[in-house]
């Protein structure tokens, strides 16, 4: 059984370059979760799919981020125009519909450091 | 506003003794939360949970305590190994409201001194 896993690991961009990362999930989970993690923070939520619909926005996603599940299996987040202070650890987590279990299993998380 | 807080953010502890982590919340609708362990430059690693409609959760060496009326939870670990060193996290969800969000606190880094 793999886990959720995140592609590419690290990222080192340009202010102002685009960047996109993707997310596999554990294969039998339809939801989709992306969070972000800074510095001394714990993760905070960012949105959610449930198989290929996009249920949930934080505010925090602003118009520059987008996020796409497009067959209801992986997932890409894209940051356009980067600035600074995307710097961060961006994690995503998949977890199963059923009701008895609701955790959210966490992949190894995607580092951004933009210049 | 910080709906929650774990107010230690560090904590040492020696090997083979309990390691008592809390974690506090503001939002009474809040029904199921979470522990998860992070290592430097990873994702966090699920450890253990504990539903609105229970008081405790056991899971080995680890146990969580659910105090609805204090709004407080606690994760016990014992006895607490070097492996356990790691910053510990605190979620909690709106599950049964249909809110799949999980909101952390800042964590609190545990260290076992061998």
């Amino acid at each position: 059984d793999t886990g959720v896993s995140q592609d590419p690991r690290h990222k080192i961009t340009k202010r102002g370059q685009n960047v996109t990362f993707r997310c596999d999930p554990i294969s039998e989970h339809n939801r989709l979760y992306w969070y972000r993690q800074t510095l001394g923070q714990g993760p905070e939520f960012l949105t959610y799919f449930q198989n290929e619909a996009q249920l949930e926005k934080s505010r925090l996603l602003s118009d520059r981020f987008s996020a796409e599940r497009p067959k209801g299996s992986f997932s890409t987040l894209e940051i356009q125009r980067t600035e600074q202070g995307d710097s961060a650890m961006y994690l995503c987590a998949s977890r199963s519909s059923g009701r008895a279990d609701k955790t959210q299993y966490f992949g190894p998380g995607t580092r951004l450091l933009v210049l | 506003d910080q709906q929650v807080k774990q107010n230690s953010p560090s904590l040492s502890v020696q090997e083979g003794r309990i390691s008592i982590l809390n974690c506090d919340y503001t939002n009474s609708m809040f029904d199921y939360f979470l522990w998860y362990k992070k290592y430097p430059a990873e994702g966090p690693t699920f450890l253990i949970s504990i539903s609105s409609i229970k008081d405790k959760n056991e899971d080995g060496r680890f146990t969580v305590f659910l105090n609805k009326s204090a709004k407080h939870l606690s994760l016990h670990i014992v006895p607490s190994q070097p492996g356990d060193s790691a910053v510990y996290f605190c979620a909690a969800s709106e599950s049964n409201f249909g809110n799949e969000k999980l909101t952390f606190g800042t964590g609190t880094r545990l260290t076992i001194i061998p």
